[in-house]
């Protein structure tokens, strides 16, 4: 099985610019969950996606939004783009119910400038 | 609020030993945790986890060990590898696939 993959894996924008991330789950996965890397904060969660639904959100301003097609595919976008949200960008997917597993892609390496 | 904390930011050990990495956690709210691997610039890698009903789990040279009682649970890695080297975060889970991350603790396993 493949595993999760996300695009793209780097990315330079400047500050002001909106960026979209992408994230393809593993095949059969339902649910897609978004985190941030940063030095100074560690891994914190962004939101989590089942079903095309929002199911949970973190602690995160209005500018970072998500969404999930069908395919459970899913994509972040981050507007009006500030020098801290310079980060590594993580995907996770795990199975709907019960599965505690979250299974990380490689992540998209966002710099701004 | 720091739900999940990894005290030690870095850890020695010999190829070979037995290397054991701690977590302390305040959320009682957590049903699982996981400990995850991670390489610079590379998504987290799933190594083992435990349910917050249990006490143990083993696969092959890693071993969670969960105390309840003491908001704790430790990863023992017998023996260790060089390959080991890397960056090791526990985190728990709550409502749904919500992981909370601790800092990390950077193992360095010396031939």
């Amino acid at each position: 099985k493949a595993g999760v993959t996300q695009t793209p894996r780097y990315l330079i924008k400047t500050r002001g610019q909106q960026v979209t991330l992408s994230c393809s789950p593993i095949s059969g996965h339902r649910s897609v969950s978004w985190y941030q890397q940063t030095p100074g904060q560690g891994l914190q969660f962004l939101f989590e996606y089942f079903s095309e639904t929002q199911r949970n959100k973190g602690n995160f301003p209005g500018r970072f939004s998500g969404r999930q097609f069908s395919n459970s595919r899913s994509e972040m976008n981050v507007s009006t783009l500030e020098l801290g949200d310079s980060a590594l960008y993580l995907c996770a997917s795990s199975t709907p119910t019960g599965e505690e597993t979250q299974y990380f892609g490689p992540g998209t390496r966002l710099l701004v400038l | 609020d720091q739900q999940v904390k990894q005290n030690s930011p870095s850890l020695s050990v010999q190829e070979g030993r037995i290397s054991i990495l701690n977590c302390d956690y305040t959320n009682s709210m957590f049903d699982y945790f996981l400990w995850y691997k991670k390489y610079p610039a590379e998504g987290p890698t799933f190594l083992i986890s435990i349910s917050s009903i249990k006490d143990k789990n083993e696969d092959g040279r890693f071993t969670v060990f969960l105390n309840k009682s003491a908001k704790h649970l430790s990863l023992h890695i017998v023996p260790s590898q060089p390959g080991d080297s890397a960056v090791y975060f526990c985190a728990g889970r709550t409502s749904g696939s919500r992981l909370t991350f601790g800092e990390g603790t950077q193992l360095t396993v010396n031939p």
